[in-house]
């Protein structure tokens, strides 16, 4: 079946630095790929939609500046958190769709820390 | 707007204990339907779902059935085991937006002991 695989699983950074976080369709071509995030004991919010080749399309409350995304390829998008603050720390996940007909795979998650 | 509520949890039961889980939706038109499955540490994980009225989903036990009337697709488990606690997630795709995000319930999550 369809695999998405998200890395890293969990990382520690230091309050300033920026952090990437990749996810890679195995399997298949992620024409759409979806980033949430998700806070303790609560539901995924959406944070933005992308589509290969294509700048991201962020939620209401975003800061597109903070959380730059990439999907420069078929089966690579990339979130990275810049100049990460406490705040930040959560529980990011990425979704990727192949297109029609195609259902919605899940990464595994990236825990993110910033101390 | 689209939206999807859940019962709160936490939900706590004996192994081989009856499951149940509400779940309704605020949508037009016709969603489709999913029921996710995060164990801890982990991402979601699809457990079913159902894409037209009436249409019943399963999968490990697990069952849930696309109720127009009452806009509800509740999930439920004849006989939970120790391995099914995990946060169990309600979601929908709006009928007309097929590359559309899901819209996430809040996530109720699931105990049973042994």
């Amino acid at each position: 079946g369809a695999v998405v695989s998200q890395h890293p699983s969990w990382v520690i950074c230091k309050s300033g630095t920026s952090v990437k976080i990749e996810c890679r369709s195995l399997d298949f071509q992620a024409t759409t790929m979806f980033w949430y995030r998700q806070f303790p004991k609560q539901s995924l919010m959406l944070m933005a939609t992308s589509n290969e080749g294509s700048k991201a399309t962020y939620e209401q409350g975003v800061e597109k500046d903070k959380f730059l995304i990439n999907h420069a390829s078929l089966t690579l998008s990339t979130l990275t958190v810049t100049s990460a603050h406490p705040e930040d720390s959560s529980f990011y996940i990425c979704s990727a769709r192949g297109g029609e007909g195609y259902g919605y795979t899940f990464g595994s998650g990236t825990r993110l820390t910033v101390v | 707007g689209n939206s999807v509520t859940q019962m709160e949890g936490p939900v706590t039961l004996s192994e081989e204990a009856f499951l149940t889980i509400n779940c309704t939706y605020t949508a037009t038109g016709y969603p489709s339907l999913f029921w996710y499955v995060q164990y801890p540490g982990e991402g979601l994980q699809l457990l079913l779902k159902a894409t037209k009225a009436d249409d019943k989903g399963s999968n490990k036990g697990f069952e849930a059935t696309y109720r127009k009337e009452t806009t509800s697709f509740h999930l439920e488990k004849g006989s939970v085991q120790v391995s099914d606690s995990a946060v169990y997630f309600c979601a929908l795709r709006p009928s007309n937006q097929a590359g559309t995000a899901l819209i996430f319930g809040k996530g109720t999550t699931l105990s049973v002991s042994s």
